[in-house]
């Protein structure tokens, strides 16, 4: 079965520390994908990121970094130089690839809050 | 305007009642989702639907029911709600992307309905 954990429920750092939000899946599929939304306090999810199973490089987008490794089945985050627009609950997801794809698998979430 | 909208933003009705949750989207996609967020369990999905005439229960479909209108409108009713249905709720939508062993799809999703069932 699929599962995807994010052991951390909520992380609480002063503004321009870094910050890592942990993300581990479990899955007997080789092709999959990996994706991580964030929920700013008003509520929608914005999707910011996608990296398919075959695709372990790192991937930077601004502040935003991502680690993915396959050897710990571990897709984790990290905000550098973390703002207090960055305060959000942020969940990591799992989605099968090829014929099964569609349905997302997230886990429980961990809620960043970023202080001043 | 907002790609995927969803109808009502918040309600709160009483145990018994029937209900129903409408989502919109103008994004053209096939794909279409309902999900439920509970405190501390993420996101689970309750029904989803490939397209038109294809409707497929998910992990948590007892207590729901859906109807897909039209390719741009998918709605969930609560037939008779019940307390333990105070969630918030959203719809996502999404295409497939053809590659392959690596098919896929993005979801994109709604701004959520918050659903309080006294």
């Amino acid at each position: 079965a699929q599962k995807v954990t994010q052991a951390q429920t909520e992380i609480s750092v002063v503004e321009k520390e870094d910050v890592t939000l942990d993300c581990v899946y479990e899955t007997r599929d080789t092709t999959y994908y990996l994706f991580w939304y964030k929920q700013p306090p008003s509520g929608e999810l914005v999707f910011l990121i996608r990296r398919n199973s075959f695709d372990e490089q790192n991937e930077i987008s601004g502040r935003y970094s991502w680690n993915f490794q396959k050897s710990t089945s571990s897709f984790n985050f990290t905000i550098t130089a973390s703002q207090v627009v960055d305060s959000a609950v942020y969940f990591c997801a799992l989605s099968e690839a090829g014929g099964n794809t569609g349905k997302l698998i997230f886990g429980q979430g961990t809620t960043l809050q970023v202080k001043p | 305007d907002a790609d995927v909208t969803q109808t009502p933003r918040n309600r709160i009705t009483k145990t018994g009642k029937r209900i129903m949750l409408e989502c919109s989207q103008t994004k053209g996609h096939d794909r279409m989702y309902w999900y439920r967020q509970d405190p501390g369990l993420g996101l689970r999905l309750i029904y989803y639907s490939f397209d038109v005439k294809d409707i497929n229960k998910g992990e948590i479909s007892d207590g729901y029911s859906v109807s897909r209108q039209a390719q741009a409108k998918f709605s969930l009713s609560l037939e008779s709600a019940i307390p333990n249905q105070t969630a918030l709720y959203f719809c996502a939508t999404s295409d497939l992307e053809v590659a392959g062993v690596l098919d896929t799809d993005t979801q994109y999703f709604g701004p959520g309905t918050r659903l309080t069932v006294l």
